[in-house]
Order: structure tokens, then C-alpha cells, then sequence
């Protein structure tokens, strides 16, 4: 069964960082375009930021909202999808999911159940 | 970025009836392949995401037939023939052209 599991969420002040990871299991993770996506209280579904798979590159596109604060990073060997949270504001408080594209169908048909971020001092 | 707009934002819907949420692009959505780069999504109370219709119009397996997606350039529409109880939640469209990948607002749907 494919599946994706986050964790990593918590409790953060303003300003300061935390890493959420997603755990990938039943499918080749190595070829895998994984994305993150966020939703904060109130607010619609926010797509973050998506980093390719290292053999057709590994870059990374990222939401402006985040860029130069977030990174997405993976490991390959661990199955493992990582997002760095630095500088947080209270904005940032949602729930982040990590997806994908498991079949080519230019969607995300695989998501966590999401890790909960709360930033407040 | 590609700005999507969805309309109604609310939508209250009597059982066994149709509805309609519309989506549109700031540009057009078409990619070279042909295709439309539109796909549409629900989170149901409680639940993550779940994909309903890719590629503007495709519904993946497990999607009820009651829902389909429509559309070309810019005007996209998602159906839902006879909406039924469990159809609760909040849709959003999604465009997968460019990055960076933009949602609309969501609309959300309530049964009256």
C-alpha cells in the first residue's frame, strides 16, 4: 500500500524553526516528485513548495510565501521527504501535508494525514 | 503566478439535487500535451485532501461517477449530478501548469 506519513509538528515561537518529516512507503521513493502543502485555520489549501526527484535533478520550486525561509530536502536511502521551517511567523501556524503523484496523473493522488505547526509566542 | 478564482465560496445544496462549482484561471491552463492542467480536490471534514477529477475531466478510480469536470483556457466547472450527504466538505481547484502550483479559494459545500 502506498502511503505517506508526517510527523515533526509542534509548538514553535515566532521566529524560530522546526523540521517536519514524511515518512514514504510502498512505492519507488527515489523516483517520487513530492510535494508539500499547507492549511492554515480559516484558510483555504496552500500548495508550498515541490522538489523533484534526483535523477531528474532534485530542484526545488517553493510558494513565494515561503521561499528563502522553508527547504525542501529528501533522502533517498530513508524513503524519507523533509521541509525545514525557519523564521517562522504566527502565519505559518496549519497543518502540512506531504503528496504526490503516484500514477503520471498530473495530480496528487497520495496524501499524510498531516503534521499540525503552531507558531505563537 | 497563475491566480485561480472559484465561485460560489459557499454553496448549500439540498440532497438528491445538482451542483456546480466554477474555476477560473488569471491564463490559460493548456500545456503542450493538449491537455488542461486543472485537476480538483475535497477535504472532507476531519479527512486529507482527496483527488476527484484530473487533467480537467478524468476521475480516478474510486471517485463516484456523480462528479465530473468540464472546461477549456481559462473556464473550468466541476458537477456533481445528485449530491448526497457524505459530499460535505470544501473543493478546490488546483493548476498543475506552473510553478508555483496555485489552489483556489475553495468553496464549501453544506448540505441544507
Amino acid at each position: 500500500e502506498v502511503q505517506l506519513v508526517e510527523s515533526g509538528g509542534g509548538l514553535v515561537k515566532p521566529g524560530g524553526s522546526l523540521r517536519l518529516s514524511c515518512a514514504a512507503s510502498g512505492f519507488t521513493f527515489s523516483n517520487g516528485y513530492m510535494s508539500w502543502v499547507r492549511l492554515a485555520p480559516g484558510k483555504g489549501l496552500e500548495w508550498i513548495g515541490r522538489m523533484k526527484s534526483i535523477i531528474d535533478g532534485g530542484t526545488r520550486d517553493y510558494a513565494a510565501p515561503v521561499k528563502g525561509r522553508f527547504t525542501i530536502s529528501r533522502d533517498d536511502s530513508k524513503n524519507m521527504l523533509y521541509l525545514q521551517l525557519n523564521s517562522l511567523r504566527l502565519e505559518d501556524t496549519a497543518v502540512y501535508y506531504c503528496t504526490f503523484d503516484s500514477v503520471g496523473y498530473h495530480a496528487f493522488d497520495i496524501w499524510g494525514p498531516g503534521t499540525k505547526v503552531t507558531v505563537s509566542s | 503566478e497563475i491566480v485561480m478564482t472559484q465561485s460560489p465560496l459557499s454553496l448549500p445544496v439540498t440532497p438528491g439535487e445538482p451542483a456546480s462549482i466554477s474555476c477560473r484561471s488569471s491564463q490559460s491552463l493548456l500545456h503542450s500535451t493538449g491537455y488542461y492542467y486543472l485537476d480538483w480536490y475535497v477535504q472532507k471534514p476531519g479527512q486529507s485532501p482527496q483527488l476527484l477529477i484530473y487533467l480537467t475531466s478524468n476521475r480516478p478510480s474510486g471517485v463516484p461517477d456523480r462528479f465530473s469536470g468540464s472546461g477549456s483556457g481559462t473556464d473550468f466547472t466541476l458537477k456533481i449530478s445528485r449530491v448526497e450527504a457524505e459530499d460535505v466538505g470544501v473543493y478546490y481547484c488546483l493548476q498543475v501548469l506552473q510553478m508555483p502550483y496555485t489552489f483556489g479559494q475553495g468553496t464549501k459545500l453544506e448540505i441544507k
